[in-house]
């Protein structure tokens, strides 16, 4: 029943180290999203998919790289983790409707990197 | 100026009493505003959305918008202490494509 699941839940990994995390929605929304919340909990957005196109992309470094191979899912890959990549990533998504534009967010994965 | 802007708190308040939560945005042209609430360890959750200046009621939480100050408001009256949670405020940007949310105001309701 689960609207957005990501996989995994948690990521303990060492620097230098390459690591995928999934997202997948059954809502049926054209766009999904890709965010990072800090310690200070700020959430702020880093990528956006409509359709499987990339619509934003904010300045993140690139060693992200996110892939959308259906609208339904998008990845997003982490080349070469640092320490200042640990954080939670969430995943969400909408209908990409300016008359509708809630989002729902995935339960997240927190991400360790040591 | 940030985008959107909350107090981080944290808002101390005794059960039973009301919670004021509040936000400022940057952009004139925003249309639709919205309330998350965030349970530590836990996703954020939509709990509210105005579109109107004015107020708009739901339950125990009304959301105040005024357009002209650029400012919005949620207030949770009869505080629980399930209530405590961080609040996060949000604004489309641009298109429905972009959401900047502000940084969150943690609450915490003394029983």
């Amino acid at each position: 029943d689960t609207a957005v699941s990501q996989t995994p839940k948690y990521l303990v990994t060492q620097m230098g180290n390459d690591k995928s995390i999934k997202c997948e929605q059954n809502l049926g929304h054209d766009t999904m999203y890709w965010y990072k919340q800090d310690s200070k909990k700020f959430l702020k957005i880093m990528f956006s998919y409509n359709n499987k196109e990339l619509i934003i992309n904010e300045t993140v470094p690139n060693r992200f790289s996110p892939k959308s191979p259906d609208k339904a899912h998008l990845n997003l890959h982490i080349n070469s983790l640092e320490l200042g990549d640990s954080a939670v990533y969430f995943c969400a998504s909408s209908q990409g409707d300016p008359a509708n534009p809630e989002q729902f967010f995935g339960p997240g994965t927190r991400l360790t990197v040591l | 100026q940030k985008e959107v802007e909350q107090n981080s708190g944290p808002l101390s308040v005794p059960e039973g009493a009301i919670a004021s939560l509040n936000c400022t945005y940057s952009d004139r042209g925003s249309q639709s505003f919205f309330w998350y609430r965030q349970y530590s360890g836990k996703s954020p959750e939509l709990i509210m959305f105005i579109y109107s200046n004015g107020d708009k009621e739901d339950g125990r939480f009304t959301a105040q918008l005024n357009k002209a100050s650029q400012y919005v408001s949620l207030l949770i009256r009869d505080s629980q202490p399930s209530d405590s949670a961080t609040y996060l405020c949000a604004v489309p940007y641009s298109s429905a494509s972009k959401i900047i949310f502000g940084s969150g105001t943690r609450l915490s309701i003394r029983p």
